[in-house]
């Protein structure tokens, strides 16, 4: 079946520490590949995609995620964490002829001073 | 303010009562989606618009939720007869069609609660 798994259901950072959170895909091309984030009580901001070409791309508040075809893995990382990404991440995929999204679980992440 | 807009925020309601959300997309786009998320979940997908049609709608869509799209521009999504587990945060997307245009946005949401 179709899917996004986002492994973690939570983690904690300290506050300047490095960060990863893990994504993978399940579907039979390479889909659009997102990364959301959302604070308490918030929509959804996007942070990064990837449609093609570089598979390391850039997003905004310094982080940037890798496309990783061989391991369908579309992993977020930030080389430090500071108190106010503490929120929600989701990493999502848009397939077929419109935009329809389908997000993984989400990772909830804390940060620690 | 250009991006998807959503009303009411917040809305409280005891069980059985009705309630209707509105979205309001971002001008030109003519694809417009709503997506349900329960605590502790990812969004999920519940039904679709291109314009004023209505092209796909989820298995979460029961028969207590109808949603349209009248004119093609905003859109409701009304729940009769709420029940404890539709209390959730109801999120509106909307997007172009064409070629090239591969995302879409999303609204603040419009957290329910029933009570």
């Amino acid at each position: 079946a179709q899917s996004v798994t986002q492994p973690d259901i939570h983690i904690t950072v300290s506050e300047g520490a490095s960060l990863e959170l893990r994504c993978n895909y399940s579907y039979g091309a390479t889909p659009y590949l997102f990364w959301y984030v959302q604070s308490p009580g918030q929509g959804l901001q996007l942070l990064l995609k990837y449609f093609s070409g570089d598979t390391l791309v850039q997003g905004i508040k310094g982080f940037e995620a890798e496309f990783k075809r061989s391991q369908s893995s579309f992993n977020l990382r930030k080389p430090s964490v500071h108190w106010s990404d503490a929120a929600e991440y989701f990493c999502a995929v848009v397939h077929g002829g419109y935009q329809k999204v389908t997000f993984g679980t989400g990772t909830k992440l804390q940060v620690i001073p | 303010d250009t991006g998807v807009s959503q009303n009411p925020r917040h809305k409280i309601t005891k069980r059985g009562q009705n309630v209707t959300f509105r979205c309001d997309p971002i001008s030109e786009h003519n694809r417009l989606y709503w997506y349900r998320q329960t605590l502790g979940q990812g969004p999920e997908f519940l039904t679709y618009f291109q314009n004023e049609a209505q092209l796909e709608k989820s298995r979460l869509l029961s028969d207590r939720f109808s949603a349209e799209r009248p004119k093609g521009s905003f859109s409701t999504l009304e729940i009769q007869r709420t029940e404890q587990g539709d209390s959730a945060m109801y999120l509106c997307a909307s997007s172009l069609a064409g070629r090239g245009a591969t995302e879409a946005f999303f609204g603040q949401g419009t957290r329910l609660t029933v009570v």
